[in-house]
């Protein structure tokens, strides 16, 4: 069964129409991360939640904003998606900041 | 200097081969060191932790050389099942700073 959950795999959204993906886990780790990963690159790390202790990284646009309401779920805000901001997103979930993560499946986000 | 470094390859081998990866990092401070697989289009998924003692698990050795500040990933008897990216993750320091990805070593084991 899946730990880490994200919907929709799939996402299509207009040039600066708002969008947001979700991540669910059953694993109750304590921290929730966010990456952006396109064609042949290495995942960036947007920002990552440990608990509800917010950290974002210092080259993530302001334009990325995230929710954490609880344990289990977190959300990734696009809030005026770019041409640029196509990409696959990836949330992950450690129970600790240094220990091994555990990837959802990840979302596609298309930008027409 | 990137924080971690990657040789994009392809490494192009065929099945039954030995191949080996390396992977360094900029900071010697860093703490936790891992090797993760991601095949096209999927997540990246975890294949082993790299411990400083070096461990194996099956046919993957991998090992860890803090003086030259480097890990590796050796894989014996490569599997057309092998091909893959494989991603070097390392953490910056201590405290909460998150795991750095590398840009990853793509294999293709051929027939």
């Amino acid at each position: 069964d899946a730990m880490v959950i994200q919907n929709p795999r799939y996402q299509v959204t207009q040039f600066g129409k708002p969008v947001t993906l979700s991540c669910s886990q059953t694993l109750n780790h304590n921290v929730m991360y966010w990456y952006q990963q396109k064609s042949s690159q290495a995942p960036k790390l947007l920002f990552h939640y440990y608990d509800k202790d917010f950290n974002n990284e210092a080259d993530t646009p302001d334009n990325f904003q995230s929710r954490r309401p609880n344990t289990s779920f977190c959300f990734l805000d696009i809030r005026s998606p770019g041409l640029g901001d196509a990409a696959m997103y990836l949330c992950a979930t450690s129970r600790a900041i240094n220990q091994p993560q555990h990837f959802g499946d990840g979302t596609r986000l298309s930008i027409l | 200097r990137k924080e971690v470094e990657q040789d994009p390859g392809p490494f192009n081998v065929p099945e039954g081969a030995t191949v080996a990866f390396n992977c360094t990092y900029s900071n010697s401070a860093s703490q936790s060191f891992f090797w993760y697989r991601q095949d096209c289009r999927k997540e990246p998924k975890l294949l082993m932790s790299v411990y400083s003692s070096g461990n194996e698990d099956g046919r993957f050795t991998a090992q860890l050389n803090r003086a030259s500040q480097y890990i590796s990933l050796l894989i014996r008897d490569s599997k057309l099942s092998d091909s893959a990216t494989y991603l070097c993750v390392v953490n910056g320091d201590t405290g909460r700073r998150a795991l750095t990805f590398g840009s990853g070593t793509r294999l293709q084991v051929q027939p």
